[in-house]
């Protein structure tokens, strides 16, 4: 059973379009996030949830809504997709909001075309 | 503003040596370091972490060091092992975020 599992696996779309990823994690954990790992492989945190709670908001677009709609599962929603969106998505889960390690996903691949 | 980073981007060591892998660090803030491993087509995983007060944890055949004063942690791999040849990311841990390195790919020649 995958622990932290995430939907779709790869996404390719065309500009301006509307696109969800989604991420169910089955440890217990209260606490999942977003990454994104861009072209130079850097690997940055997007958002935060604790509790179905936003912890963490990094700059980044207003066109990028995660929902977590239980502290299970934490969806990220982009609305009109830009070429420069096209990366490696990543969600993760940790027991506690601070330290302890992080359990992610295997990655969502989104092209934008 | 990349707070960590992993300046060598690929490694290639012989089968039974020892890899190193350097990380360092800017903001003197971090008290949690972790490193993890990634495939391809896969997520990170965890490997091994170390807490600010310490400056070495040893697990099994992977031992990270860290260095407070010269900001820089290593993870060391005696003896190296193909099924090692993966991605390596350091990230570093100040308050409830995690900061990524870029990664360094080891290649493990059997």
């Amino acid at each position: 059973d995958t622990a932290v599992s995430q939907t779709p696996k790869y996404l390719v779309t065309q500009m301006g379009n509307d696109k969800s990823i989604k991420c169910e994690q089955n440890l217990g954990h209260d606490t999942m996030y977003w990454y994104k790992q861009d072209s130079k492989k850097f690997l940055k945190i997007m958002f935060s949830y604790n509790n179905k709670e936003l912890i963490i908001n990094e700059t980044v677009p207003n066109r990028f809504s995660p929902k977590s709609p239980d502290k299970a599962h934490l969806n990220l929603h982009i609305n009109s997709l830009e070429l420069g969106d096209s990366a490696v998505y990543f969600c993760a889960s940790s027991p506690e909001l601070r330290v302890g390690e992080l359990f992610f996903g295997e990655g969502s691949r989104l092209t934008v075309l | 503003d990349q707070q960590v980073k992993q300046n060598s981007p690929s490694l290639s060591v012989q089968e039974g040596r020892i890899s190193i892998l350097n990380c360092d660090y800017t903001n003197s803030m971090f008290d949690y370091f972790l490193w993890y491993k990634k495939y391809p087509a896969e997520g990170p995983t965890f490997l091994i972490s170390i807490s600010s007060i310490k400056d070495k944890n040893e697990d099994g055949r992977f031992t990270v060091f860290l260095n407070k004063s010269a900001k820089h942690l290593s993870l060391h791999i005696v003896p190296s092992q193909p099924g090692d040849s993966a991605v390596y990311f350091c990230a570093a841990s100040a308050g409830n975020q995690f900061y990524f390195g870029t990664g360094t790919s080891l290649t493990v020649i059997p």
